[in-house]
C-alpha cells in the first residue's frame, strides 16, 4: 500500500462547477496534511494546509480531513481554466518524526471553458 | 523575499559524470529539503536539513547522491557517476523557523532539471 494515494485522473470538470480531489494515507498518526498544485512544468505550490478534522475554507478552496477514515479532500468551486494542473496531496506521517512530505502522484485536473 | 532559488535550471550531462547543484532557501528558513521527481509522480523526499545538520536521509539515496548544507544557509546537492536513471527534475525547498514538528509548510524553488545522456 502506497503511504499517499490519488487518482491519477485526468479529472475533468466543466468551468463554474465543483472538482474534488481525494486522498488516502496510510499512517494513522499522520499529523499535517497539505494540497499543492503544480503545472505542466513548474514547482509546487501551496495551496492549503490542515492539521484537524472537519473543513478548512480559503476562497474558493476547501479542504477536508477525516483522520478516522485517512482521508483528505479538496474542493474547488466555481472551477476556472487557470484551475487546470496536477494537484498533489502531502501528508507529514509521525513515524518520520514530522518532518518528512510524503507526496502522493497527484491528481491532474482539466477544468473545460 | 526573492523565493527559493535553484541553480542551475537545467543541466545535460553524459553517464558517469558528476554533476552538482545549488540551492538557495528563503533567507532565515532553517529547513531545507531536497526532492527528486520524475514524469507523473510526486516530490520523492531525498534528504533534509535543520540548520547545517542533515537529519534524515532517504534509503533510495544512493552512496553516489550527497548533500551539505554549510553553515546553515545554502545547500549543494552532488550526484557522482550518473547513471541514466538518475534523469529527473530536482526540488529543494525551505520552511521557516518556528512552529512544531509536523506543521511545516514548504516553498519550492523552480527545480533543475537533470538530463543523463
Amino acid at each position: 500500500q502506497k503511504e499517499v494515494e490519488q487518482n491519477s485522473g485526468p479529472l475533468s470538470v466543466p468551468e463554474g462547477a465543483i472538482a474534488s480531489l481525494n486522498c488516502t494515507y496510510s499512517d494513522r498518526g499522520s499529523q499535517s496534511f497539505f494540497w499543492y498544485r503544480q503545472y505542466s512544468g513548474k514547482s509546487p505550490e501551496l495551496i492549503m494546509f490542515i492539521y484537524s478534522n472537519g473543513d478548512k475554507e480559503d476562497g474558493r478552496f476547501t479542504a477536508q480531513l477525516n483522520k478516522a477514515s485517512q482521508y483528505v479532500s479538496l474542493l474547488i468551486r466555481d472551477s476556472q481554466p487557470s484551475d487546470s494542473a496536477t494537484y498533489l496531496c502531502a501528508v507529514n506521517p509521525r513515524n518520520t518524526g514530522g518532518f518528512k512530505t510524503i507526496f502522493g502522484a497527484g491528481t491532474r485536473l482539466f477544468v473545460k471553458a | 523575499d526573492t523565493g527559493v532559488s535553484q541553480d542551475p535550471r537545467h543541466k545535460i550531462t553524459k553517464r558517469g559524470q558528476n554533476v552538482t547543484f545549488r540551492c538557495d532557501p528563503i533567507s532565515e528558513h532553517n529547513r531545507l529539503y531536497w526532492y527528486r521527481q520524475t514524469l507523473g509522480q510526486g516530490p520523492e523526499f531525498l534528504t533534509y536539513f535543520q540548520n547545517e545538520a542533515q537529519l534524515e536521509k532517504s534509503r533510495l539515496l544512493s552512496d553516489r547522491f550527497s548533500a551539505e548544507r554549510p553553515k546553515g544557509s545554502f545547500s549543494t546537492l552532488e550526484i557522482q557517476r550518473t547513471e541514466q536513471g538518475d534523469s529527473a527534475m530536482y526540488l529543494c525547498a525551505s520552511s521557516p523557523r518556528g512552529g512544531s514538528v509536523g506543521t511545516d509548510t514548504q516553498y519550492f524553488g523552480p527545480g533543475t532539471r537533470l538530463t543523463v545522456l
